[in-house]
C-alpha cells in the first residue's frame, strides 16, 4: 500500500542555519508529492508540491526534490528562520484511481533566535 | 483565494451528546475531506466525499457520519460523543484534478469530550 515515512522530531535549529526534513514514501505508480506546513493554531497549508519524478518543488525559500530511485522528498531550507517555526508534513496523492492523500505523522521545527 | 471554514476553533462537549462539526468551502470544489489530528499520528482520514450526497468511508469512520446536502458543506457528526474522541479536527477540499490532489484546510475545530 501507500505510504509516508517521516523524521521524527522536534527539531531544533538556530536561526540561519540550514534545514533538512527526511521524507520517503512507498507507493504504486506515479504519486505527487506535497509538503504541507501547519503554524501553531492554523490548519495546515500546502507549501510545495511535485507531480513527476525530478521536478523541484519551492516555495518561501523552502525545496524538496522528487526523487524517485530513492522514493525520497527531503525538505531543505538554506537559513531558517523563527517564524519557520511550525510542524511539517511530508504528504502523497496516488497518481492514478485514487484520492486519498497519505500523510506523514509530521515534524515539529523549532528555531531560536 | 480558496477559503475552508469551519463553523468552532473550540468545542466542549460532554459524553453521550451529539456533536456536529461543520465545513463549508466557497471554491466549489468536488472533494471535502474530514481528518482528525492526534499527536504523534499524524492526521487520519474519518471520510470523505467526492460529490453531493455520496461519501466514503476514510480509515477510522467509527464513532462518526458525515453529511453533503450542498457542494459547499461537509457536516461531521459524532453521534454519541466520547472521550477518545477529544481531538483536532480538520476540513479539507481539493479540486477534481485527476492526478494532483492538493488540499486546502480549514484551521481545525478543537473538540474536548468530558
Amino acid at each position: 500500500g501507500n505510504s509516508v515515512t517521516q523524521m521524527e522530531g522536534p527539531v531544533t535549529l538556530s536561526e540561519e542555519a540550514f534545514l533538512t526534513i527526511n521524507c520517503t514514501y512507498t507507493a504504486t505508480g506515479y504519486p505527487s508529492l506535497f509538503w504541507y506546513v501547519q503554524y501553531p493554531g492554523e490548519g495546515l497549508q500546502l507549501l510545495l508540491k511535485a507531480t513527476k519524478a525530478d521536478d523541484k518543488g519551492s516555495n518561501k525559500g523552502f525545496e524538496a526534490t522528487y526523487r524517485k530511485e530513492t522514493t525520497s522528498f527531503h525538505l531543505e531550507k538554506g537559513s531558517v528562520q523563527v517564524s519557520d517555526s511550525a510542524v511539517y508534513f511530508c504528504a502523497l496523492s496516488p497518481g492514478t484511481g485514487g484520492f486519498k492523500t497519505i500523510f506523514g505523522a509530521g515534524t515539529r521545527l523549532f528555531v531560536k533566535a | 483565494d480558496v477559503k475552508v471554514t469551519q463553523s468552532s476553533r473550540y468545542l466542549v462537549k460532554r459524553t453521550g451528546e451529539k456533536v456536529f462539526l461543520e465545513c463549508v468551502q466557497d471554491m466549489d470544489h468536488e472533494n471535502m475531506f474530514w481528518y482528525r489530528q492526534d499527536p504523534g499520528l499524524g492526521l487520519r482520514l474519518i471520510y470523505f466525499s467526492y460529490d453531493v450526497k455520496m461519501k466514503e468511508k476514510g480509515d477510522i469512520p467509527e464513532g462518526y457520519s458525515v453529511s453533503r446536502e450542498k457542494k459547499e458543506r461537509f457536516s461531521l457528526i459524532l453521534e454519541s460523543a466520547s472521550t477518545n474522541q477529544t481531538s483536532m479536527y480538520l476540513c479539507a477540499s481539493s479540486p477534481p484534478e485527476r492526478s494532483v490532489y492538493e488540499q486546502y484546510f480549514g484551521p481545525g475545530t478543537r473538540l474536548t469530550v468530558t
